[in-house]
């Protein structure tokens, strides 16, 4: 069974850093891209940011281009999500999701995890 | 500057048949945007109902079905129920790596 556990959300004040984590199982992950997609409160989903099955390749939405980092660890099937200079824009539930195909859009998705960011 | 469009709202009787769309600002959505769909009640996370256009998640009911109709991304659902009653976003591969959610259609089964 396909599982996915996002951790290491919490409260960030203006400009603060976070890092959040997502640990992968159920599937062989080092074969699969993966993503980032976050919902504020009361909104849509966004996609965020993607990386290829080896990590060598990135891509980043706008709005996060330059502050934010995705990486994975294929030998501990993790995928991390490196946040910095947040803002209060960024609070969100920040889901992992599994491509299902090549880039091809999500099949499994993990809880989330909630960012907060105030002061 | 990429917009998926989906109907804020959409309203089905009880056993009723809905088709909700999924533009694309750009143009036509074809199978290599691999639309797909989720459902999403308040405090979930997404539950996929489609991938790559007509691809049913495991355990999804066959009363879910995607499609493209008339240069759109459609999902139809037949014979609606009450738990029906959801949030429903597409999403849509435009390249590089980058996917494009629309805004999400508020489903009411009434």
């Amino acid at each position: 069974e396909v599982q996915l556990a996002e951790s290491g959300g919490g409260l960030v004040q203006p400009g603060g850093s976070l890092r959040l984590s997502c640990a992968a199982s159920g599937f062989t992950f080092s074969t699969y891209a993966m993503s980032w997609v976050r919902q504020a409160p009361g909104k849509g989903l966004e996609w965020v940011s993607s990386i290829s099955t080896s990590g060598g390749s990135t891509y980043y939405a706008d709005s996060v281009k330059g502050r934010f980092t995705v990486s994975r660890d294929n030998s501990k099937n993790t995928l991390d999500l490196q946040m910095h200079s947040l803002r209060a824009e960024d609070t969100a539930f920040y889901y992992c999701a599994k491509h299902s195909n090549s880039w091809r859009p999500f099949d499994y998705w993990g809880q989330g995890t909630l960012v907060t960011v105030s002061s | 500057q990429t917009v998926v469009t989906q109907e804020p709202s959409f309203s089905v009787s009880p056993g009723g048949t809905v088709t909700l769309t999924c533009g694309l600002s750009s143009g036509s959505v074809s199978t290599s945007n691999y639309p797909s769909w989720y459902q999403q009640t308040p405090g979930q996370s997404p539950r996929t109902l489609i991938y790559s256009t007509n691809t049913r998640s495991s355990g999804v009911p066959d009363r879910f079905s995607g499609s493209i109709l008339e240069n759109k991304a459609a999902l139809t659902i037949t014979g609606a129920q009450a738990d029906d009653e959801s949030d429903y976003y597409c999403v849509l591969y435009v390249g590089s790596g980058i996917s494009v959610f629309g805004g999400g259609t508020k489903l009411t089964v009434l």
